[in-house]
């Protein structure tokens, strides 16, 4: 599965959207993206995935570039309970045992 | 809207001893997963299951770990002889033919 980079933290106003980037040069032609969250001590939980449309859902936004090398999730209007760690996760769906391996993250402070 | 429940929330025992973590998976769902995650750290791959057999596993699933789905809905995790380094968040999941992921809350497993 291809790595990905994302900036350790970020910060973003309440009522704002907020865009976190992931860098995913290495992808390949048959792996999606992913972008799971963490809230504190919680499980993940599924946000959004794409191949290389953009993708919409009632929770965020991807946009994925032509090139396929980088990703943006948007939350559209940030609150305090979207504060968490996101995951941007590339990966080929249905591989053998369909593992999800999760980096360190980015870590999104949503403040008043 | 349907989700993945597991029990108990909450396990203490002492080293050498087993444990069964329990999960209930969503219902129409054909993939099964456990994974943990040690105080501080990332969330890490266990197992995965499908059509009644283990399709992968990691190096940290050695034979002290167990999967066993022995009625249909539930899906357990047996550890025969615990040690301190498996204190842990332990998070099941399961998957749908696309493969996104939905966790559960976790089992908080405390070995003393």
């Amino acid at each position: 599965d291809a790595k990905t980079t994302q900036p350790t933290s970020m910060d973003c106003a309440e009522g704002r959207a907020a865009n976190l980037p992931c860098n995913h040069s290495t992808i390949s032609g048959n792996e999606y993206v992913y972008w799971y969250r963490q809230i504190h001590s919680q499980g993940p939980q599924y946000i959004i995935h794409g191949l290389k449309n953009n993708e919409t859902n009632e929770m965020a936004s991807l946009i994925i570039t032509e090139d396929r090398k980088s990703s943006t999730l948007i939350l559209p209007h940030a609150t305090l309970r979207d504060t968490a760690v996101y995951y941007c996760i590339v990966r080929v769906p249905n591989n053998q045992g369909g593992k999800l391996i999760f980096g360190q993250g980015t870590e999104l402070s949503v403040k008043p | 809207e349907p989700e993945v429940t597991q029990t108990p929330s909450h396990q203490v025992t002492q080293m050498g001893q087993e444990v069964i973590l329990r999960c209930v998976p969503i219902s129409n769902h054909l993939y099964f997963y456990w994974y943990r995650q040690i105080l501080g750290q990332k969330v890490e791959f266990l197992v995965s299951f499908y059509n009644n057999e283990i399709s992968e596993k990691s190096e940290i699933f050695d034979d002290q770990f167990s999967v066993e789905r022995p009625d249909g809905s539930n899906f357990t995790l047996k550890i025969r002889s615990t040690k301190l380094e498996d204190s842990a968040m332990y998070f099941c999941a399961s998957g749908s033919r696309y493969n996104e992921q939905f966790f559960g809350p976790g089992t908080r497993l405390t070995v003393l």
